[in-house]
């Protein structure tokens, strides 16, 4: 099967603070990669769109320079959390596709907390 | 405005019967849906997925129906196991769009499955 790792699996930092969350497909190449967050007992909304090697592609509402998004080569995507605050506070969840029309597989997420 | 909608936040069933799981959508524009099972504090992981051609996928225990002029779907688990307990989401995306791959996801339903 597809599997799709993260890192770190919990993060607690400070206000002010920069966090870097890393997405691997650990057995397949992914074209695509996504950016998801969780709020409690809410659905997963996604914030970005990642193709290797171009840049991300924001949803509406997301910032683009407080979530930096690196998808380096087909095998690792990362997202960075600049200058995060209380309400960066959540659990940001990645997926990865490997083809057009594949299903994406996610990763078990990462759990941010901003004191 | 929530385009992927789960009704019931919760639903709770006895073992050996059957589990169904409901979703709404407004978006017309969408023509494949999937189900995810997530457990508590990993991803979110692939069940069964409908393309609009089709109203009915089945998949071992798991069948899901797709009523397109309604714009619902539902998910049907029979028997049910107590293993099944989880939060069940259902997303959907247009194939045929220019964000092929942009899963809108509804805000889960969590099942439990008693003994």
């Amino acid at each position: 099967g597809a599997v799709v790792s993260q890192h770190p699996s919990r993060v607690i930092c400070k206000s002010g603070t920069s966090v870097k969350i890393e997405c691997r497909s650990l057995d397949f190449q992914a074209t695509t990669m996504f950016w998801y967050r969780q709020f409690p007992k809410q659905s997963l909304m996604l914030m970005a769109t990642s193709n290797e090697g171009s840049k991300a592609t924001y949803e509406q509402g997301v910032e683009k320079d407080k979530f930096l998004i690196n998808h380096a080569s087909l095998t690792l995507s990362t997202l960075t959390v600049t200058s995060a605050h209380p309400e960066d506070s959540s659990f940001y969840i990645c997926s990865a596709r490997r083809l057009l029309g594949d299903t994406q597989y996610f990763g078990p997420g990462t759990r941010l907390t901003v004191l | 405005d929530q385009q992927v909608k789960q009704n019931s936040p919760s639903l709770s069933v006895q073992e050996g019967r059957i589990s169904i799981l409901n979703c709404d959508y407004t978006n017309s524009m969408f023509d494949y849906f999937l189900w995810y099972k997530k457990y508590p504090a990993e991803g979110p992981t692939f069940l069964i997925s409908i393309s609009s051609i089709k109203d009915k996928n089945e998949d071992g225990r798991f069948t899901v129906f797709l009523n397109k002029s309604a714009k619902h779907l539902s998910l049907h688990i029979v028997p049910s196991q107590p293993g099944d307990s989880a939060v069940y989401f259902c997303a959907a995306f247009n194939a045929g769009g220019t964000s092929y791959g942009k899963l809108t996801f509804g805000q889960g339903t969590i099942l439990t499955v008693h003994p």
